[in-house]
C-alpha cells in the first residue's frame, strides 16, 4: 500500500447505527486530518492530530469521535448521525515541522445516512 | 483570518483551449500556496505548489505563479485535454503555526469540463 488509504470507500448507515471510518498513511508523516466534503459547500476541516495529539476540533458535533492510536492510523467513530451528515469524508496527512506543509489525501469514504 | 477566493464554475472548454482559473487570497503572513485537483470519485491530489513570492509551480502542463503584490495564484494551462476534467481547489497554508501541523485554507473549488 502506498500513500493514504481509507476504508470503507462507501458506507450506508441508519441514524441509530454505530460505524467507524479508518485511515492509514504509509508516508511516515506525523500529522493527520479529517475533512468533510459536502455537495456545493467548501471543504470543512474537522479534526487535526499532531504526533497523535488532537490539536484542532472545529466545532464538530459529538456524534463524530476521532481516535488516533499512532501516527499512521486515524479513525472516525460515528454514532446517531443525521441525514445532513451524508458527505465524502476525506483523510489527509502531512509532515508537521517541515516547510510548505502540503497535505496528502486519501480517496475518501462516501457516507450516506438514511 | 485567512481566506481563498476562486472563480466560480463550472468552466466548460473545448479540447486544446487555454485555461485560466483565478485564485486570490488573504493571509496575515507569507503563506505557501497550492493547487489541488479532484477527479470524479477520488480524493484531492496535490497538483502544484509555490512557497514564496514570484515562485512558479508547475506540473502536467499546469502552471501558477505566486504574486504577492496582487495576492494571486492563478492556475493556467495552454492546451487542456478531456482528461483534465475535474474539480480544482486553490489552498494556502496558515503561516501562523510554525513547527506544527498547519491547517490548509481551501477555496470552494472550480469544476472544469473539457469537451472533445
Amino acid at each position: 500500500e502506498t500513500g493514504v488509504t481509507q476504508t470503507p470507500r462507501h458506507l450506508v448507515m441508519g441514524m441509530t447505527n454505530k460505524k467507524s471510518l479508518k485511515c492509514e498513511q504509509h508516508l511516515g508523516h506525523n500529522a493527520m486530518y479529517w475533512y468533510k466534503q459536502s455537495a456545493k459547500k467548501p471543504l470543512e476541516l474537522m479534526f487535526v492530530y499532531n504526533f497523535k495529539e488532537q490539536t484542532e476540533n472545529n466545532s464538530v458535533p459529538s456524534r463524530f469521535s476521532p481516535e488516533c492510536p499512532n501516527s499512521s492510523h486515524l479513525f472516525l467513530h460515528l454514532h446517531t448521525l443525521q441525514p445532513e451528515d451524508s458527505a465524502l469524508y476525506l483523510c489527509a496527512s502531512s509532515q508537521a515541522g517541515r516547510d510548505h506543509y502540503e497535505q496528502y489525501f486519501g480517496p475518501g469514504t462516501r457516507l450516506t445516512v438514511t | 483570518g485567512n481566506s481563498v477566493t476562486q472563480m466560480e464554475g463550472p468552466v466548460t472548454l473545448s479540447e486544446e483551449a487555454f485555461l485560466t482559473i483565478n485564485c486570490t487570497y488573504t493571509a496575515t503572513g507569507y503563506p505557501s500556496l497550492f493547487w489541488y485537483v479532484q477527479y470524479p470519485g477520488e480524493g484531492l491530489q496535490l497538483l502544484l505548489k509555490a512557497t514564496k513570492a514570484d515562485d512558479k509551480g508547475s506540473n502536467k502542463g499546469f502552471e501558477a505563479t505566486y504574486r504577492k503584490e496582487t495576492t494571486s495564484f492563478h492556475l493556467e494551462k495552454g492546451s487542456v485535454q478531456v482528461s483534465d476534467s475535474a474539480v480544482y481547489f486553490c489552498a494556502l497554508s496558515d503561516p501562523l503555526y510554525s513547527g506544527s501541523a498547519r491547517q490548509l485554507t481551501f477555496g470552494s473549488g472550480t469544476q472544469l469540463t473539457v469537451l472533445p
